[in-house]
């Protein structure tokens, strides 16, 4: 049994570039979250689909920020125009329906 | 929208006593409380929940409280190990709505 994985686990980009960061849940899991966690933080939610339908998204998530998860099964999260702002940890979790979400290993980035 | 607080932020004790770790949130119509551990560099991860239809749930060291009249819910380790050392985080959730919201944290330190 696999869990949830992101990739890449670390990112280090310059101010003004985009980065894409990448989700894959569980298998069979339709529910995939989005969180985002700064240091001392609690995670905090940004979006969420359900299958393939973004059905929720945060003020958090500016329109810098774009998520996809097509055909229902990763998902992407990208980040345009990146600022030092930005700099967290991103993380994904999946659920199967909307219970006990299980939370993938984060991706950190790094906004110099 | 949900607002969760967590007290006590730092927690120190020493091995083989308990811990307790409270919540509180405001929207009533909050019916999911999960808890997760999170460990350095790791994503979340789930080590208990309770739903609005039960008061109190149990797992071996691990139990958590529910008041949902005073709409606040507390987490208890008993026999405490230092490998129960991290950061332990509470969230609630409406029913059938997936979105976690989450309290602040708690660093917990087990002393040998």
């Amino acid at each position: 049994d696999t869990g949830v994985s992101q990739n890449p686990r670390h990112k280090i980009t310059k101010r003004g570039q985009n980065v894409t960061f990448r989700c894959d849940p569980i298998s069979e899991h339709n529910r995939l979250y989005w969180y985002r966690q700064t240091l001392g933080q609690g995670p905090e939610f940004l979006t969420y689909f359900q299958n393939e339908a973004q059905l929720e998204k945060s003020r958090l998530l500016s329109d810098r920020f774009s998520a996809e998860r097509p055909k229902g099964s990763f998902s992407t999260l990208e980040i345009q125009r990146t600022e030092q702002g930005d700099s967290a940890m991103y993380l994904c979790a999946s659920s199967l329906e909307s219970y006990e979400q299980y939370f993938g290993p984060g991706t950190r980035l790094t906004v110099t | 929208g949900e607002n969760v607080e967590q007290h006590p932020s730092t927690l120190s004790v020493q091995e083989g006593d308990s811990a307790v770790i409270k919540c509180t949130y405001s929207d009533s119509a909050s019916n999911y409380f999960p808890w997760y551990k999170q460990e350095l560099g790791k994503g979340p991860q789930l080590i208990i929940d309770i739903r609005s239809n039960v008061g109190e749930k149990k797992d071996q060291r691990i139990a958590v409280t529910l008041n949902k009249t005073a709409k606040h819910f507390s987490l208890h380790i008993t026999e405490t190990q230092p490998e129960d050392s991290a950061v332990y985080f509470c969230a609630a959730s409406p029913y059938s709505y997936g979105k976690l919201t989450f309290g602040q944290g708690t660093i917990l330190t087990v002393h040998p």
